[in-house]
């Protein structure tokens, strides 16, 4: 199995532009979280699905997010307009079961820089 | 809401030694899910140990286990011959019978020394 997969695994762009960052989850995988990563706060859920539906999306900062699951093996998570405060290191993950309980697979995640 | 707690924001061991890595959490459930998971300098976390709060027995994971204290919510991961891939961060989480809170602590880098 080739694992979550996530692109791209660098963006940088300026301050205003819209970005849009996709995961795949593994084949089978039931539900599927959107985390980010900074410094200052560590570890953060945005958003998390089970069954393509958003279950919990109340780590989401701000309108200018948005995530979509359209099917089970795609889901993009987009900023729109980028601030440089949402530079962050944002992960995809996937787990067989409903919530994160068991086990978490985690993609390599998608570096993001905003200028 | 929980949190995690680790209080060591850096360690290190020498190659082949056991080094202790402490978290503590905070919460007034009784059934719960405790896990460690490492972040290599890859970035990709990786699940490290996985323990059920009902389950008395320490999991362990090969040259990994876990000293779990359930009464002092502690929760703490021995790395036995420890070994230069193990370098990198480690992430004590917690995860709630629902699945309804799951929270990653600050996590702790760790070294290994050749």
């Amino acid at each position: 199995d080739a694992g979550v997969i996530q692109s791209p695994r660098h963006e940088v762009t300026e301050m205003g532009q819209e970005v849009t960052l996709r995961c795949k989850p593994i084949s089978g995988h039931n539900s599927l979280f959107w985390y980010r990563q900074t410094m200052m706060r560590g570890l953060e859920l945005l958003i998390y699905f089970n069954n393509n539906v958003p279950i919990d999306d109340s780590g989401m900062p701000e309108d200018r997010f948005s995530a979509k699951m359209p099917n089970a093996s795609f889901s993009t998570l987009k900023i729109q307009p980028s601030e440089p405060r949402d530079s962050a290191v944002y992960f995809c993950a996937s787990s067989p079961a409903p919530g994160p309980n068991e086990k978490l697979f985690f993609g390599s995640g998608t570096q993001l820089s905003v200028l | 809401a929980q949190t995690v707690t680790q209080s060591q924001p850096e360690m290190s061991v020498q190659e082949a030694e056991t080094v202790t890595l402490s978290c503590t959490y905070d919460t007034s459930e009784s059934d719960y899910y405790l896990f460690w998971y490492k972040q290599p300098p890859s970035r990709q976390m990786i699940l490290v140990i996985r323990q059920e709060a009902y389950k008395q027995q320490n999991a362990t994971e090969n040259r990994f286990s876990v000293n779990f204290q359930k009464a002092a919510k502690s929760f703490s991961l021995k790395i036995s011959d420890s070994q230069l891939g193990d370098a990198a961060m480690y992430f004590c989480a917690y995860g709630d019978n629902y699945g309804q809170n799951f929270v990653f602590g600050p996590g702790t880098r760790l070294s290994v020394l050749p």
